[in-house]
């Protein structure tokens, strides 16, 4: 079966660092991909989506992601830890070999240190 | 962006009970809603899918006969967890999409069975 795996389970940074979150896709045709977050005790809020247009999505909050099709990957980015930001990012996909059902990696929690 | 929720928030209840999770779609017409559960550090798993005025379709291992879904209009949908047992209590979470695919997350139940 077609997985979405995001790489490291907890990822803590600085406040005002770089936040790097890894996904990374196994199908052989590129899906529709989508970077969830989710505070604690409440639903997932989208942040950004790729639909085959332009590889770079920006999102909000200003967090954007970079579709790379050799490397099927879909790596989230933030210029600058907030705070705000820590809470669990969901990478999804959803495409013909995955059901066209959206698939979720297992989540990175992410931590912002002050 | 789409506004979805759900009712209750949270819930306890005895085991043998039945409870039932409303899903609501308020400012767009959801013509596919989808029902996931979450257990504690997990990722999302979906249960089931439903259309407006058809039968939900599950995903392999969910009985349909403990998690009944009816989706009775296009902003409506319920799950009833029916004679629950504690391991039914999970975090519970619904998302809907309209006409542009994107699926929008409620802010999730969480159940408790005692």
């Amino acid at each position: 079966a077609q997985s979405v795996t995001q790489l490291g389970s907890h990822v803590s940074v600085s406040e005002g660092a770089l936040v790097l979150l890894r996904c990374n896709y196994s199908s052989s045709v590129p899906p529709y991909l989508f970077w969830y977050v989710q505070y604690p005790n409440q639903g997932l809020q989208l942040l950004l989506k790729y639909t085959s247009a332009a590889t770079l999505v920006k999102g909000i909050n200003g967090f954007e992601a970079e579709f790379k099709k050799s490397e099927t990957s879909f790596h989230l980015t933030k210029p600058s830890a907030h705070m705000s930001d820590a809470a669990e990012y969901f990478c999804a996909v959803r495409g013909m070999e995955y059901g066209n059902k959206l698939v979720f990696g297992a989540g990175t929690i992410l931590r912002v240190k002050s | 962006g789409a506004v979805v929720s759900q009712h209750p928030s949270w819930v306890i209840c005895k085991s043998g009970t039945s409870v039932k999770i409303e899903c609501r779609s308020l400012d767009f017409q959801a013509t596919t809603m989808f029902w996931y559960r979450q257990f504690p550090k997990q990722s999302l798993m979906l249960m089931a899918t439903s259309n407006e005025g058809s039968k939900a379709t599950y995903e392999q291992g969910v009985e349909k006969d403990k998690f009944l879904i009816n989706h009775a209009s296009l902003t409506l949908s319920t799950l009833t967890v029916t004679s629950a047992h504690p391991e039914d209590s999970s975090f519970y979470i619904c998302s809907a999409t309209g006409q542009r695919e994107t699926q929008y997350f409620g802010p999730g139940t969480r159940l408790l069975v005692l």
